[in-house]
């Protein structure tokens, strides 16, 4: 079954330092996100992309983060200048599979990755 | 604004019961919804979603029901088994809006 996959699975930087978090979306699906859950909260959005581009962010993405879709099968979340906050799951996604018809590709469910805990010290 | 919320943080049922989990949304235009099951240290797993024009959609052991009028979803888990202990959350989508809008989560205890 395809499947979201992240790395690293667990990432420990230091405060002040960038990281890159790795996502590689299920191959035939449009719509990318970023979600991140601090320990024991709720799942919160941070941004989606679509068609090389971030379609919504929420208020936390901020100057902060960045995305990109450097080639045809990875995803990207950096964070710059990390702080001790900013430690938490975070989860990549996608929806939207593309069969070379056009589907409603925004009301599907987005498949989840495992995560990658970034613990900032 | 949107928030997506559960009633009871916790629930803790017998192996073989029936689990009822309970989810108010508060985001009228919401018109799409899903329940996730979160497993310790992995990412949320779809398990059922319904659609605003519906009230009830089943699945293997899952139904989900929506009340719209009173902004009510509910995730009924039927025979309940070990393997169903996890967090649950509920989820809100707007048509045309790509991103989900999670509740607080309910972590489910099947009590051998």
């Amino acid at each position: 079954e395809p499947e979201v996959t992240q790395t690293p699975s667990h990432q420990v930087t230091q405060m002040g330092q960038e990281v890159i978090l790795r996502c590689v979306p299920i191959s035939n699906h449009l719509y990318f996100y970023w979600y991140r859950q601090i320990l024991g909260q709720k799942v919160e959005f941070l941004v989606s992309f679509y068609n090389n581009e971030i379609s919504e962010k929420s208020e936390i993405f901020d100057d902060q983060f960045s995305v990109e879709r450097p080639d045809g099968s990875n995803f990207t979340l950096k964070i710059r200048s990390t702080k001790l906050e900013d430690s938490a799951m975070y989860f990549c996604a996608s929806s939207g599979e593309s069969n070379g018809q056009t589907k409603d590709p925004l009301n599907t469910e987005a498949f989840f990755g495992q995560g990658t805990r970034l613990t900032v010290v | 604004g949107e928030s997506v919320g559960l009633h009871l943080p916790t629930l803790s049922v017998q192996e073989g019961d029936n689990s009822i989990i309970n989810c108010a949304y508060s985001n009228s235009a919401s018109d799409y919804f899903i329940w996730y099951k979160q497993e310790s240290g992995k990412g949320p797993q779809f398990i059922i979603d319904i659609r605003s024009n519906m009230d009830k959609r089943q699945g293997q052991r899952v139904t989900v029901l929506l009340n719209k009028t009173v902004k009510h979803l509910s995730l009924q888990i039927a025979a309940t088994q070990p393997g169903d202990s996890a967090v649950y959350f509920c989820a809100e989508k707007v048509t045309n809006a790509g991103k989900s809008t999670f509740g607080d989560g309910t972590t489910l205890t099947v009590k051998p």
